[in-house]
């Protein structure tokens, strides 16, 4: 069974500073891995997805990289903001139907 | 385009109750889900439909039934809730390639 962890669970930065988000997966044969965010109290927002046989993947400020042998992925956000302040999910779709094993989060605060 | 949609967004149910919970995506996707968040935790797949008329058991499925009776809908139904299915339930489909998937903005339901 696939199970994906996130570490931290929760980080606080001062704005400006660029920060690492960490995710790891037990099971290597993955179709794809996406980051998401996720509002207090609202839906998923889809912020970048990379499939099997890439390594990164990169959308303004953030940047993604998988490394699917070792079972990690990490999320870059460069020069961040108090806008960034969510929590960021990492979710692992697999070979068959697609489905997203999510980990539990980190929450992040950006203080002004 | 109004993307996926889910209704109600809010619901209160008393223990043995039933409700239907609503999911509609207007992008032509075949494949949709039913995912549940608990607080703290990352989503858990619920139900997987990978075409009008065909679902399939995901992690959690215990309590539910689910409908796919068109490409568009796709419901979740709670035959006789009970307190462990306080939740936040998402609604979510498949657009592919590169097979990103796509989320309701979610239906947080209490049973008392």
């Amino acid at each position: 069974k696939q199970e994906v962890t996130q570490i931290p669970a929760a980080l606080s930065v001062p704005e400006g500073e660029n920060l690492v988000l960490n995710c790891s997966f037990t099971d290597s044969a993955i179709y794809n891995l996406q980051w998401f965010r996720q509002d207090p109290g609202k839906g998923l927002t889809s912020l970048l997805l990379i499939q099997s046989s890439q390594r990164e993947q990169t959308s303004g400020r953030l940047n993604a990289s998988l490394d699917k042998s070792s079972g990690r992925s990490t999320l870059y956000i460069a020069a961040s903001q108090p806008g960034d302040s969510a929590t960021y999910l990492c979710a692992v779709g697999d070979m068959g139907r697609r489905a997203l094993t999510f980990g539990s989060g980190t929450r992040l605060q950006v203080q002004p | 385009n109004a993307g996926v949609t889910q209704t109600p967004k809010f619901q209160v149910l008393k223990t043995g109750q039933s409700m239907t919970l609503q999911c509609a995506q207007d992008m032509n996707h075949n494949s949709m889900y039913w995912y549940r968040q608990d607080p703290g935790m990352g989503l858990r797949l619920i139900y997987y439909s990978a075409s009008e008329g065909t679902t399939d058991k995901g992690e959690v499925p215990n309590g539910y039934n689910v409908s796919r009776l068109n490409k568009r809908e796709f419901s979740l139904r709670l035959e006789s809730a009970a307190p462990s299915q306080t939740s936040v339930y998402f609604c979510a489909s498949l657009k592919g390639p590169p097979d990103t998937q796509y989320f309701g903005p979610g239906t947080r339901l209490t049973v008392l």
